[in-house]
């Protein structure tokens, strides 16, 4: 079974430029979340997915971040403008429903630097 | 505020011993509690779930405790090996919040000499 796929793996970007991140869940999987991981720090949920309408997106700056998840199978995380405290790392995960005790699945990140 | 505490923050130890990794939590009101796997560039893995009604999960040479009442939760890692090496990081859902709104602590880094 094919895990979470993100993309890039990598982004250098400068402060104020915009930057997008893909997330293709594992198939079949309803619930789709995108964490924030600061170097040393637990990750911090940023948006939760329920198919494609949006569960909880209580701590996603939205002055500058978005987040979308058309059709309920691919999302994508957008950063405009960037600023420097945004430099982390981006996890993208999925779970096969909203039910109580199911696992979530994590994919491998997607590091961002803002210099 | 829940808050989520992890002890130690580092952790060296020789292959073959058993060790304990704590977690503590402020706010006993919770839905439950997950240990997590993360090793260096990679994402989380899930190791155990412990809903707020278990004392205990376990598996293979993992084992996790839960007292809610006094808001700590314990990992042991028996017979370690250096492939245990990862950084463990436990992560709390509190009743009222969305499944994927887990409050993590920092984590410990574990190193497993051979």
């Amino acid at each position: 079974e094919a895990g979470v796929a993100q993309s890039p793996r990598y982004k250098i970007i400068e402060k104020r430029q915009s930057v997008a991140f893909w997330c293709n869940p594992i198939s079949g999987h309803a619930t789709l979340y995108w964490y924030q991981q600061i170097l040393g720090q637990g990750p911090k949920l940023l948006i939760q997915f329920q198919n494609n309408g949006v569960v909880d997106d209580s701590q996603l700056p939205k002055d500058r971040f978005s987040a979308e998840r058309l059709k309920g199978v691919d999302s994508t995380l957008k950063i405009q403008p960037a600023k420097l405290e945004d430099s982390a790392v981006y996890l993208c995960a999925s779970s096969p429903s909203k039910g109580a005790g199911n696992t979530i699945y994590f994919g491998e990140g997607s590091w961002l630097t803002v210099v | 505020k829940q808050e989520v505490t992890q002890i130690p923050a580092a952790l060296s130890v020789p292959e073959g011993e058993n060790l304990v990794l704590n977690c503590s939590f402020t706010d006993s009101a919770i839905y439950n509690l997950q240990w997590f796997r993360q090793d260096p560039g990679k994402g989380l893995t899930s190791l155990l779930l412990i809903q707020s009604s278990q004392r205990e999960q376990t598996s293979g040479r993992l084992n996790a405790s839960l007292d809610k009442s006094s808001g700590r939760s314990t990992l042991y890692i028996a017979a370690s090996q250096p492939g245990d090496s990862a950084t463990y990081l436990c992560a709390v859902r509190k009743y009222g919040g969305s499944q994927g709104n887990l409050i993590f602590g920092k984590g410990t880094k574990l190193s497993v000499k051979p």
